[in-house]
């Protein structure tokens, strides 16, 4: 089956630092890619839409230049936190959909845990 | 942003007991998934259902939807203690899956 590998698991960062989270398709080509963010008991919001080679679609709200994300191949997209605060201190998801499932194939990573202090 | 509301927030039963969440939705869609969410953890796909279906089984699991009512619901028969975990399901909105707000199941043992 489709697998989503995502990377830190876990980080904390000092305030002002910047934090990069990595997320990789293992087997298959993934046209577009996710990030979410989730805080503590609560759902999961949308942050951005990238796919590979283009920019990043943001949601309402979201800073670009806080959160910079790049997908350069059909198998990776990066998300980096730049200068970190505390209050950035979240659950990260990417999730990723397949090429050819069309717009319902989604596999989601398992998470970043990033605290900042 | 939000799709919609899910309740009950939190549900907490006893094993064998059925569990039922419930869904809304806002928007038109082409299909509504579940998903499941074990604490500090990803999200894993129960279940898809299309626009044009009004039930689907998988298991112990039981999805309807009724799109006059922009509504869904999921029951899970028998449950488990290992069935503890956030449900959510999320709607398809041109590409992007956008998710309601999630129902915290707690089976006791």
């Amino acid at each position: 089956g489709a697998v989503v590998s995502q990377h830190p698991s876990r980080v904390i960062c000092k305030s002002g630092t910047s934090v990069k989270i990595e997320c990789r398709s293992l087997d298959f080509q993934a046209t577009t890619m996710f990030w979410y963010r989730q805080f503590p008991k609560q759902s999961l919001m949308l942050m951005a839409t990238s796919n590979e080679g283009s920019k990043a679609t943001y949601e309402q709200g979201v800073e670009k230049d806080k959160f910079l994300i790049n997908h350069a191949s059909l198998t990776l997209s990066t998300l980096t936190v730049t200068s970190a605060h505390p209050e950035d201190s979240s659950f990260y998801i990417c999730s990723a959909s397949r090429r050819d499932r069309g717009n319902y194939g989604y596999t989601f990573g398992s998470g970043t845990r990033l605290t900042v202090v | 942003s939000q799709q919609g509301e899910e309740d009950p927030q939190a549900l907490s039963i006893q094993e064998g007991e059925n569990a039922t969440m419930n869904c809304s939705y806002k928007t038109s869609i082409n299909n509504l998934q579940w998903y499941r969410q074990n604490s500090g953890r990803g999200l894993v796909h129960l279940i898809l259902i299309r626009s044009n279906e009004r039930e689907k089984h998988s298991g112990r699991l039981r999805v309807t939807l009724d799109t006059s009512k922009k509504s869904s619901s999921l029951l899970i028969t028998a449950s488990r203690a290992a069935d503890t975990a956030s449900y959510f399901c999320a709607t398809d909105d041109r590409g992007k899956l956008i998710f309601g707000q999630g129902t915290e199941l707690s089976v006791k043992p």
